[in-house]
């Protein structure tokens, strides 16, 4: 199992960024998966989730209505649009398989992508 | 919205037991797992669904969930144990992070 994240970047407060997680490894297509978030020298913080079809999708509140998880399993690779980034939004931005439902057992992180929220 | 309290920091002698606590209310209603983060690298799920260890983890490493606390315990506790453990609960729509203690091997 792998999993390769990219697209994080030096921001503006109020930009916007597409972070991609590319999968290899397994059957993409048949896991839920999650991103999580790591501000520098804190804690984990689940952000969003979304089953393996992509029929079904989670936010925590503090992104909801600003972030959108999606997947493309022809391509195995999981997405997260961000906008209206806050400085509260820096962090290191981790993806993470699942089990076949999202029951939040992550099994597997990729070594993540810092998004960084300043002007 | 849902809560874990963990302890900041927890010491322990090498080869002697760790217990790491996590509390939030009624926890046991949901399944609680472990992370173990070391320095510079990502989390690694140590325990899932309060007692279960994935392949490739130590029997050293277990899981207890009851009441309002579950408790991830480390039996013979070595050196390279050393790391940030994070408590994670699930209740169908959502995931919450326990604030993570520092264990200490010294």
């Amino acid at each position: 199992v792998q999993l390769l994240e990219s697209g994080g970047n030096l921001v503006q407060p109020g930009g916007s960024l597409r972070l991609s997680c590319a999968a290899s490894g397994f059957t993409f297509s048949h896991y839920a998966m999650s991103w999580v978030r790591q501000a520098p020298g804190k804690g984990l913080d689940w952000v969003a989730a979304i089953t393996g079809s992509g029929g079904s999708t989670y936010y925590a509140d503090s992104v909801k209505g600003r972030f959108t998880i999606s997947r493309d399993n022809s391509k195995n690779t999981l997405y997260l649009q961000v906008n209206s980034l806050r400085a509260e939004d820096t962090a290191l931005y981790y993806c993470a398989k699942d089990g076949e439902y999202f029951d939040a057992n992550f099994d597997f992180w990729g070594q993540g992508t810092l998004v960084t929220v300043s002007s | 919205s849902y809560d874990l309290t963990q302890p900041p920091s927890v010491s322990v002698s090498p080869g002697q037991t760790a217990n790491i606590t996590c509390s939030g209310h009624h926890l046991a209603d949901n399944f609680a797992s472990w992370y173990q983060q070391k320095p510079g690298q990502s989390p690694v799920l140590v325990i899932s669904q309060d007692t279960k260890r994935p392949s490739g983890i130590p029997e050293r490493f277990s899981g207890s969930n009851s009441g309002n606390t579950a408790t991830l315990t480390i039996s013979g506790t070595q050196p390279i144990d050393e790391a940030d453990y994070y408590c994670q609960a699930w209740d169908s729509s959502t995931v919450v992070f326990g604030g993570g203690t520092k264990l200490t091997v010294l």
